[in-house]
């Protein structure tokens, strides 16, 4: 069963910069699969965000390209997201996942993030 | 990138079959067979329960299906129970490399 847990400041300032960590275990983030970032500003949709790949290739959405960066720490089997320049635009649940089959099939708990001064 | 378009809501009474629909383009639904479908209950993460269409994950009940038509794809609750009750998104790879989500459909059970 593979598990992930976000974590992260939940407060942060307009114009200022996000980062979250997801922490993975029951699988190697090294060896397969591709790790994903979905938001979910409250009460409303999911968006997908990003990907990375067991290789480090990454895949972003392309209405927030210029603003995001995910990357990954092999030694801790762990897995990153930083957005920058925020609005409140940008407060939402923030929810890390495993990419299986085109789909994402395991997910975090979710982290929420709000951006307020 | 577009938002797929989904009804916001969708109702039926338990035992019945209900079916949502999931509209896009020949850039992301039409083009690739990687529709997949979340349930998500208030205040808990996304679940799986399509993927590639119509393959359900193990532990998904069979009276969840999944099919597409051209630029259409859909899932089909069948013997709808009270559990059901909960919001559905579908989600489809785009030719930009990405994943798009559905609008979210809020299913209830009368």
């Amino acid at each position: 069963q593979v598990q992930l847990q976000e974590s992260g400041p939940g407060l942060v300032e307009p114009s200022g910069t996000l980062s979250l960590t997801c922490g993975v275990s029951g699988a190697s983030i090294s060896i397969s699969n591709w790790w994903s970032w979905v938001r979910q500003p409250p009460g409303k949709g999911l968006e997908w965000i990003g990907e990375i790949s067991h290789t480090g290739t990454t895949n972003y959405n392309p209405s927030l390209n210029s603003r995001v960066t995910i990357s990954a720490d092999k030694s801790k089997n762990q897995f990153s997201l930083i957005l920058n320049s925020l609005t409140a635009a940008d407060t939402a649940i923030y929810y890390c996942a495993r990419a299986w089959a085109e789909s994402l099939d395991d997910w975090g708990q979710g982290s929420l993030v709000t951006v307020s001064s | 990138q577009s938002a797929l378009t989904q009804p916001a809501s969708v109702s039926g009474s338990p035992g019945q079959s209900i079916a949502i629909s999931c509209t896009g383009t020949s850039s992301d639904v039409g083009g690739y067979d990687f529709i997949s479908w979340y349930q998500q209950h208030p205040g808990k993460a996304p679940r799986l329960m399509i993927y590639e269409v119509t393959n359900r994950p193990s532990g998904v009940s069979d009276r969840f299906s999944g099919s597409k038509s051209g630029n259409t794809a859909s899932l089909t609750i069948s013997r709808l129970q009270a559990e059901d009750e909960a919001d559905y998104y579908c989600c489809s790879y785009t030719s930009s490399r990405s994943y798009v989500f559905g609008t979210g459909t809020k299913v209830t059970v009368l």
